[in-house]
């Protein structure tokens, strides 16, 4: 399985953008990298997910440089509704193999 | 309507007790999921399903066990309950074997003393 490592926390300030990276230097061929969101007491909830180069939604963004061995996510104008632990999932989607490991995590914290 | 929900969302216990936990997804997902996530909030995969049949089952005691009646449900079944096994518990669906765009639950959290 591929491993991930995120920073564990990162501060931030309202209207900044926010970068986070992840580590996963043995990422296969058929991996997918995903990032989900978790405030206090909720379940995770899915961000965004790609394979390569960039890929956008209303949401963030996620860079993925050709290597795979990282990617990052770019969280626009962060507000303080952003404060949340954000995980970097590394797995295979939708195949009959694999399973997917969540990394540890980054805490952000967004001021005002 | 929730797309996947636990009950109970709390569970308090004494050591010893079994207790079970349960799951329902309406998303028509095929495939679903347990994790436990700790005090230090790390997310550790402990089982999954496809189309009721179990395809992932982590290292975990056998104390715990899975059943899915349909691919719709999928229950947590926990015997002899110990300290340990206090944490939160999601449940999870995805319409992959992958966890990838996986719906979570409110989570369960479980307290035993």
């Amino acid at each position: 399985l591929a491993k991930t490592t995120q920073p564990i926390s990162m501060d931030s300030y309202e209207g900044q953008e926010v970068n986070i990276t992840c580590s996963h230097n043995n990422i296969a061929t058929n991996d997918y990298i995903t990032w989900y969101q978790q405030f206090p007491s909720q379940g995770p909830r899915f961000i965004i997910q790609g394979y390569k180069t960039k890929v956008t939604n209303e949401v963030a963004s996620l860079f993925i440089p050709a290597d795979r061995k990282s990617s990052t996510l770019s969280l626009p104008r962060v507000s303080l509704s952003d404060t949340a632990v954000y995980y970097c999932l590394v797995g295979v989607y939708n195949t009959n193999a694999g399973k997917s490991t969540f990394g540890d995590g980054t805490t952000l914290t967004v001021k005002p | 309507d929730t797309a996947v929900s636990q009950t109970p969302k709390y569970l308090v216990t004494q050591m010893g007790n079994d207790k079970s936990i349960k799951c329902e997804q309406n998303l028509g997902h095929d495939t679903m999921y347990w994790y436990k996530q700790d005090s230090k909030k790390f997310l550790k995969i402990m089982f999954s399903y496809n189309n009721k049949e179990l395809i992932i089952n982590e290292t975990v005691p056998n104390r715990f066990s899975p059943k899915s009646p349909d691919k719709a449900h999928l229950n947590l079944h926990i015997n002899s309950l110990e300290l340990g096994d206090s944490a939160v518990y999601f449940c999870a669906s995805s319409p992959g074997r992958g966890a990838a765009e996986a719906f979570f639950g409110q989570g369960t959290r479980l307290t035993v003393v």
